[in-house]
């Protein structure tokens, strides 16, 4: 069986600043993927960035990058120069053949 | 535009009255999944549908049922609904399995009382 782990029920960051929310996983399959997701409080999952087990490059997209350490299981996000409109919870989660396992969320806050 | 709809987005409702919560895409997604999220527990997949006709469990399948006669729809069907079954549900879709693109849908609250 696949688990996510989120370590960080809550984190609190000020703006303009840079902040990891962690994420490490369990899976003994070769071929899998990683997903961050994005709920602010409206609800609506917001796809943010994705990590195949095969990429050799950690994935980025604008303010956000993936830190994939592979050996050590782990696929925090990092989140650069943070907005207030990051304020939100943070869902990694992982994806084998049809399957997706999710984690528990980090609530982050950016304080002004 | 692009989306995923879901019917209803808020339903309250009593113990043992089946209800179907209706799931509709628009982009001819092959890969579509359900889930519900409750608080503490992150959002854990119910089931998922690779194409027309094939569908499977995901990890909380129990009291929940599907079907995909069409490829836009996936509806969500609680047979006899119970209290514990009172969740926010979402569906997804994607344009196949192995896409990295999942489109979700508002998202349903359900009471069940």
């Amino acid at each position: 069986a696949q688990k996510i782990t989120q370590t960080q029920p809550g984190m609190f960051v000020q703006e303009k600043e840079a902040v990891t929310l962690d994420c490490t996983y369990d899976t003994s399959d070769q071929s899998y993927g990683l997903f961050w997701y994005k709920q602010p409080s409206s609800g609506e999952m917001i796809f943010l960035i994705y990590q195949g087990s095969y990429d050799e490059q950690n994935a980025t997209e604008g303010r956000y990058s993936l830190n994939f350490q592979k050996a050590r299981k782990s696929a925090n996000l990092v989140i650069s120069a943070s907005q207030l409109g990051d304020s939100a919870m943070y869902f990694c989660a992982m994806r084998r053949g049809g399957w997706l396992t999710f984690g528990e969320g980090t609530q982050l806050t950016v304080n002004p | 535009e692009a989306q995923v709809t879901q019917n209803p987005r808020y339903l309250i409702t009593v113990t043992g009255k089946k209800l179907t919560v209706t799931c509709s895409q628009n982009m001819n997604h092959e890969y579509m999944s359900w889930y519900r999220q409750d608080p503490g527990l992150g959002l854990r997949q119910i089931y998922y549908s690779m194409n027309v006709e094939v569908t499977d469990k995901g990890d909380v399948p129990e009291g929940y049922k599907v079907s995909r006669k069409e490829k836009r729809n996936f509806p969500l069907i609680l047979e006899s609904p119970s209290p514990n079954q009172t969740s926010l549900y979402f569906c997804a879709s994607s344009p196949q399995v192995l896409s990295y693109e999942q489109y979700f849908g508002p998202g349903t609250r359900l009471t069940v009382t």
